[in-house]
């Protein structure tokens, strides 16, 4: 049972566009919803990260929108570059007693053509 | 301030054969999760350490055992190791706060190869 649903598989924009990452969630109980950044070679790097109680939240080029009644959340990154080119993934986790464990996306890899 | 930091970076395996990996957690970090990607996949949970106890633990089977130790850093071993079983394997540590309850960082893997 796959309980995050990541699309599209992979993505590319033309720098200075705009690029979009959706995702799905299927347990009411997680509130905790981080996305991941990861270059060949390395692990993931924490990007951004976003809990139910607010429905956007912006740092730098990258915001999430999170839609809590559709199960939804998403991925913007704006003004997109060449170096922002890796695997994004997206996470869901619940914060009740000790389940903290990830449970991820399968990943979209997107590609910033200059 | 060092990251999360694994080791070896790369390991080659027969079918069969134990293996051990090896984790030191970010500073001030208590709790060490890990994880293991397959190629094109996200990372899939394995189990969490924390006091030195597995405290959860991911769909995989028994052959995978992990210990923590009373400095944090942790060891995750795998016997009679499978041709599936080759991936990438990921530490996660995390020091879980009343704000920060899930915030992991990873460290940069240990690319494992079964033939």
């Amino acid at each position: 049972q796959q309980q995050v649903k990541q699309s599209p598989q992979s993505l590319i924009v033309q720098k200075g566009g705009i690029s979009i990452i959706n995702c799905a969630y299927e347990n009411t109980a997680f509130d905790y919803f981080p996305w991941y950044q990861q270059f060949p070679g390395k692990g993931p790097a924490l990007l951004i990260a976003i809990r139910p109680d607010v429905s956007e939240k912006k740092e730098g080029r990258f915001t999430i929108s999170f839609n809590k009644s559709a199960k939804q959340f998403s991925l913007h990154i704006m003004d997109s570059q060449p170096g922002d080119s890796a695997t994004y993934f997206c996470a869901a986790s619940k914060s009740g007693g000790s389940n903290y464990k990830l449970t991820f996306g399968k990943g979209t890899l997107l590609t910033v053509n200059p | 301030d060092a990251g999360v930091t694994q080791s070896p970076t790369h390991l080659i395996k027969t079918r069969g054969q134990q293996v051990t990996l090896r984790c030191s957690p970010k500073s001030g970090h208590d709790t060490v999760s890990w994880y293991q990607q397959a190629l094109g996949q996200g990372p899939q949970f394995i189990f969490q350490y924390y006091e030195e106890e597995e405290r959860q633990r991911g769909n995989f089977p028994d052959r995978f055992s992990g210990h923590q130790f009373p400095n944090y850093s942790s060891e995750l071993n795998v016997n009679a190791l499978l041709l599936g079983d080759s991936a990438l394997y990921l530490c996660a540590s995390s020091r879980p706060t009343r704000v920060a309850k899930n915030i992991q960082y990873f460290g940069a893997g240990t690319r494992l190869s079964v033939l």
